[in-house]
């Protein structure tokens, strides 16, 4: 079966630095995203992934390793409005997205 | 942003109700989709139209209904809902829906079936 695992929570503190991890299994794969998603806000599109490395946009990086099966999301210089749910996707070979449950994560002062 | 629209943003329905969700996309987009999301779940695929074609159906039971009547503009007819359908019903869109484009979404419908 196809299958994204991702932390349910996490806490950091404001300033700091969070890595949010993404592994999945999935029938074939056309690329991996991460969306952000304020309580009660729609889903926004934060970054893709298709090729091996590190993409940076800001204070948000996306790491890939396809060989690992292996994503994540690096959030530097954390800020209170970065609280929000972090949700990992992957496009498998039908073009459909498979959907990690979300990370949660909470920033303290 | 107002690129995918929902309405209403909230729903509070009996059993027995027959209500509908719209969904309206201002992103020149040709496919929409819409899914349930349950707290702590993740999102779950119920339906995509593409040019107004239905492609996608993943064993949705009929209580629910889609209508795609142009490529902007897409329902979800609801009726005798049962209390596990409670969810967030969220609308997006994507350029197309057979090759690697980003989904924009809506901000959701909040449903409770009582």
């Amino acid at each position: 079966g196809q299958n994204i695992d991702q932390p349910t929570e996490m806490t950091a503190t404001e300033g700091a630095i969070v890595q949010i991890n993404c592994t999945y299994q999935t029938s074939g794969f056309n690329g991996l995203f991460w969306y952000q998603q304020h309580a009660g806000e729609a889903p926004t599109f934060l970054s893709y992934n298709v090729l091996d490395g590190l993409e940076e946009k800001g204070r948000f990086s996306s790491f890939l390793s396809r060989s690992k099966g292996y994503s994540y999301l690096l959030l530097k210089e954390l800020q209170m409005k970065d609280s929000a749910s972090y949700l990992c996707a992957v496009m498998d070979s039908n073009y459909q997205l498979i959907w990690g449950a979300g990370t949660k994560l909470i920033i303290k002062p | 942003e107002t690129g995918v629209t929902q309405t209403p943003r909230h729903l509070v329905m009996g059993m027995t109700n027959k209500k509908s969700l719209k969904c309206e996309q201002h992103l020149g987009h040709n496919a929409m989709y819409w899914y349930k999301q349950s707290a702590k779940k993740p999102l779950e695929l119920m339906f995509v139209y593409s040019l107004e074609e239905r492609v996608e159906n993943n064993s949705v039971p009929s209580r629910f209904s889609p209508e795609c009547p142009n490529s902007s503009h897409l329902f979800l007819h609801l009726h005798t809902l049962q209390p596990e359908d409670s969810a967030l019903y969220l609308c997006a869109s994507s350029q197309t829906s057979g090759s690697v484009d980003t989904q924009y979404f809506g901000p959701g419908t909040r449903l409770t079936v009582l």
